[in-house]
């Protein structure tokens, strides 16, 4: 079956770093994306890795490592709009076709 | 339209009946996903369609469950003899294109069955 693994919570201080961590256990992995969800909004795509390293995009970068079937978002200089929750999605191509998303991280930001 | 477009927002029904929620996606996208959202939890995928088929149905969780998208862009998430516990929020996403990486999403319809 496919699984993807977050902490189901995260708090950190306004202007610090933060990293969600995302671990995926999955059959025709495509590739890895980021979305952020504030209470009662609709999930937004934030990032994508289909290969291995750092892609980075403004003060949010997201990283891949296929061969540990691992990745994170590292969310940098923190502000208080942040505080959402994000999901990791891994996108399936092979027999199945679909995108596959994680609990969620519920992202606290202290002032 | 600007971005997908879900009807109702909300939804009340009574245990038993029947209802469906449709989706409009952004024009020209081909790829059309539905997901289902409880509180607390990721978005649960139900299906997917490329076009005007069905390429993915194996997350709809039982023939209660039914979506069409006859001409390849409205869809219609159908679901018969409601269960209280089908209460969620009913979200659909498009994309450019199948392999396109960044979905985007509705606002989704809030459905309670009582």
């Amino acid at each position: 079956g496919q699984s993807l693994e977050q902490p189901s919570e995260v708090t950190a201080v306004e202007g610090a770093i933060v990293q969600i961590n995302c671990t995926y256990q999955t059959s025709g992995f495509y590739g890895l994306s980021w979305y952020q969800q504030h209470d009662g909004g609709a999930p937004t795509f934030l990032s994508y890795n289909a290969l291995d390293g750092l892609e980075e995009t403004g003060r949010f970068s997201s990283f891949l490592s296929r061969s540990d079937s691992y990745g994170y978002l590292l969310l940098q200089e923190l502000q208080m709009k942040d505080s959402a929750s994000y999901f990791c999605a891994v996108r399936v191509l092979n027999r199945d076709d679909k995108i596959i998303f994680g609990k969620g991280t519920r992202l606290h930001i202290l002032p | 339209g600007a971005g997908v477009s879900q009807t109702p927002s909300n939804k009340v029904t009574e245990k038993g009946k029947y209802v469906e929620l449709r989706c409009d996606p952004i024009s020209g996208h081909t790829a059309l996903y539905w997901y289902r959202q409880s509180l607390g939890q990721g978005p649960e995928f139900l299906i997917y369609f490329q076009g005007t088929g069905a390429a993915d149905d194996s997350g709809l969780p039982n023939d209660r469950f039914f979506a069409v998208r006859p001409e390849g862009s409205v869809s219609t998430l159908k679901i018969q003899r409601t269960e209280r516990g089908d209460s969620a929020v009913y979200l659909c996403a498009s994309s450019l294109s199948p392999l396109n990486t960044e979905a985007f999403f509705g606002q989704g319809t809030r459905l309670t069955v009582v």
